[in-house]
């Protein structure tokens, strides 16, 4: 089974703080997501990577950068991080190929206070 | 990207067939439709994901009319786990890159006893 995980289920942060949070597969996927996820919202793109070192921004970027050095680790940053980041944040892989199945990590819900 | 709108909560009793449609007014030639799940405190779980006509595999059908503006995510006699939030998205999985996908707010599913 594929397996994505997320270096934490539960985080909070003060803010200001600079945030790490952490996204591992072990398929050898080409692209990997991160979404942050709201109430009446769903889910939003903030981040996606294609490839080592590569990355494109999604709708909601601002405040958030991404690192990928390795092909199965995918970082997401919040530099300074605001109360406004408080939120449910979600890893995902996939495949490059005709069939889209995104496979998604636990979460982490961070909390900034 | 296509926009999606789908209803945001039906409620069904247990056994029944419950059908989710969505509108997809401007799916573009290359989109393909996809269907997720996400139960609470989870990340999304790919279900379905189709073309056009008619998919089915051992959890859900999904059926795809010629203009291909709307589908329906049929769900054959719900139980109780069946309670979720359901994702209709829409979008060009492209021939090797990523391929962003927009969630929506999905349908949330209420299976009553």
């Amino acid at each position: 089974d594929v397996k994505v995980t997320q270096s934490s289920r539960y985080l909070v942060k003060r803010t200001g703080e600079k945030v790490f949070l952490e996204c591992v597969q072990d398929m050898d996927h080409e692209n990997m997501f991160w979404y942050r996820q709201d109430p009446g919202l769903g889910l939003r793109l903030i981040y996606f990577s294609y490839d080592v070192k590569m990355k494109e921004k999604g709708d909601i970027p601002e405040g958030y950068s991404v690192s990928r050095e390795k092909k199965e680790r995918f970082s997401l940053i919040l530099e300074s991080a605001s109360t406004n980041q408080t939120s449910m944040y979600l890893c995902a892989s996939r495949p490059t190929g005709i069939r889209d199945e995104q496979y998604f990590g636990p979460g982490t819900r961070l909390t900034v206070t | 990207l296509a926009k999606t709108t789908q209803p945001i909560s039906m409620d069904s009793y247990e056994g029944q067939e419950v059908n989710i449609t969505c509108s997809h007014n401007n799916i573009a030639t290359n989109d393909y439709i996809t269907w997720y799940q996400q139960f609470p405190s989870q990340g999304p779980r790919f279900i379905i994901q189709g073309y056009k006509t008619k998919v089915t595999n051992e959890v859900a059908s999904l059926f795809i009319p010629a203009d291909r503006k709307s589908s329906t995510l049929s769900l054959p006699r719900v139980s109780l786990s069946d309670t979720a939030v359901y994702y209709c998205l829409v979008g060009d999985l492209g021939s090797s890159n990523t391929g962003k996908l927009i969630f929506g707010q999905g349908t949330t599913l209420q299976v009553k006893p």
